[in-house]
Parts: structure tokens; sequence; C-alpha cells
């Protein structure tokens, strides 16, 4: 099955301090990305789209100088949290569709990365 | 505006059946997907419909009908392990999920 890793797991960092989240397809190649974030007991919420080779599209509301997002290959996608707060403390996820058709149009998800911004 | 509506939280029973339904209201409509969540994980896919009708995959199954603008998710024989958010997302006209908020399903022995 479609695998998608996400690196770190799990992260502390100090207030002011800018974070790099990596989302990798492992064995598929990905020209969409998905970053999504999720506050406790609320549901996803998607942060921006990002496609291969171009710039992310942001949704309403989402810093897109806050939130650096790059997908420069097929398989990586990094988001890049700069001069984090403890407001932006959550659970990042990302997903990942294949390139392609794809009659179920499925995202496959990555495990998350908790953030916790001290 | 888009929209998709399921329960909070919902309680069963072990070894029961139950029915988790979720309605929307979306600019377009490519499909509708269920996810399950556990606390502190990511979302792992159940099931995918696009036509109307039933689809049977196990102890799961997932119903459709667009002209309603409605679904469901059917657990039967529900185990302890079943204990999770279950999430309804639609793929609007622009391929993109919109995402309901979640049913917290608490199973109790």
């Amino acid at each position: 099955g479609a695998v998608v890793s996400q690196h770190p797991s799990r992260v502390i960092c100090k207030s002011g301090t800018s974070v790099k989240i990596e989302c990798r397809s492992l064995d598929f190649q990905a020209t969409t990305m998905f970053w999504y974030r999720q506050f406790p007991k609320q549901s996803l919420m998607l942060m921006a789209t990002s496609n291969e080779g171009s710039k992310a599209t942001y949704e309403q509301g989402v810093e897109k100088d806050k939130f650096l997002i790059n997908h420069a290959s097929l398989t990586l996608s990094t988001l890049t949290v700069t001069s984090a707060h403890p407001e932006d403390s959550s659970f990042y996820i990302c997903s990942a569709r294949p390139s392609g058709f794809s009659f179920h149009n499925e995202q496959f998800f990555g495990p998350g990365t908790r953030l916790t911004v001290l | 505006g888009q929209n998709i509506d399921q329960p909070t939280e919902m309680t069963a029973t072990e070894g029961a059946i139950v029915q988790i339904n979720c309605t929307y209201q979306t600019s377009g409509f490519n499909g509708l997907f269920w996810y399950q969540q556990h606390a502190g994980e990511a979302p792992t896919f159940l099931s995918y419909n696009v036509l109307d009708g039933l689809e049977e995959k196990g102890r799961f199954s997932s119903f459709l009908s667009r002209s309603k603008g409605y679904s469901y998710l059917l657990l039967k024989e529900l185990q302890m392990k079943d204990s999770a958010s279950y999430l309804c997302a639609v793929l609007d006209s622009n391929y993109q999920l919109i995402w309901g908020a979640g049913t917290k399903l608490i199973i109790k022995p």
C-alpha cells in the first residue's frame, strides 16, 4: 500500500524559533500534497495545498509567510513554521495524492507531527 | 457555503451495531470518504463511495445517496478497538476534501 512518512513525529521548541516538518511519499509519486492542522478535539483543518514545482495554495486565514511550504520533488514536501509561538502548538498532518488517475481519488496520510511551542 | 454535518459523539455497546450519519452540502461532488482516527494518530482510510448504494467491507459498510446528500457508516460486531473518531469527508468539484468535524464513538463493554 501507499505509505507517507513525516519527520519529526514530535518536536518541542522555544518561542521564536523555526521548525521544519518533512512529508515524504515512500512508494509513489505525489504531484499534490496537503498540509492539515488539528487542534485537540477538533477536525482536520486544511492549511494549504502543495503542488510540485509551483507555489502552494493557502486556505483563507493561513499566513503564507509564517507557514512556508516547499514541494521541490514528487516525493517530498516541507512545511516550515517560522517564528513559532505557543498558539502554533498543534498536530500537523500531511497527506499525498498519487500522481495520475486514481478511481478512489484517495489521499494517503502521514502519521502526523506533534508540535509544542514553549 | 460548504457544510458537512455528523453527530459529535455516539455511544454503543461491544458486539452491537452502530450507524454514523453524515449529511453534506458541497460545491460539486466527486466522492465521499470515511476515515477512522484514533486519538493522537493520523486518519486511516475506511471507505469511498461515489455511486449510490451500499459498499460492504468486512464489519464496516458505507452507504451513499447523492440525491439526498447523505451517507452513513455502519459498524457491526463492535469491538473495543473501534473506539475512535470517524470522519466524513467529501471531495468537491475542485477535488479538494471538505471535512466534517468527526464523530467520537465510545464503545462500552
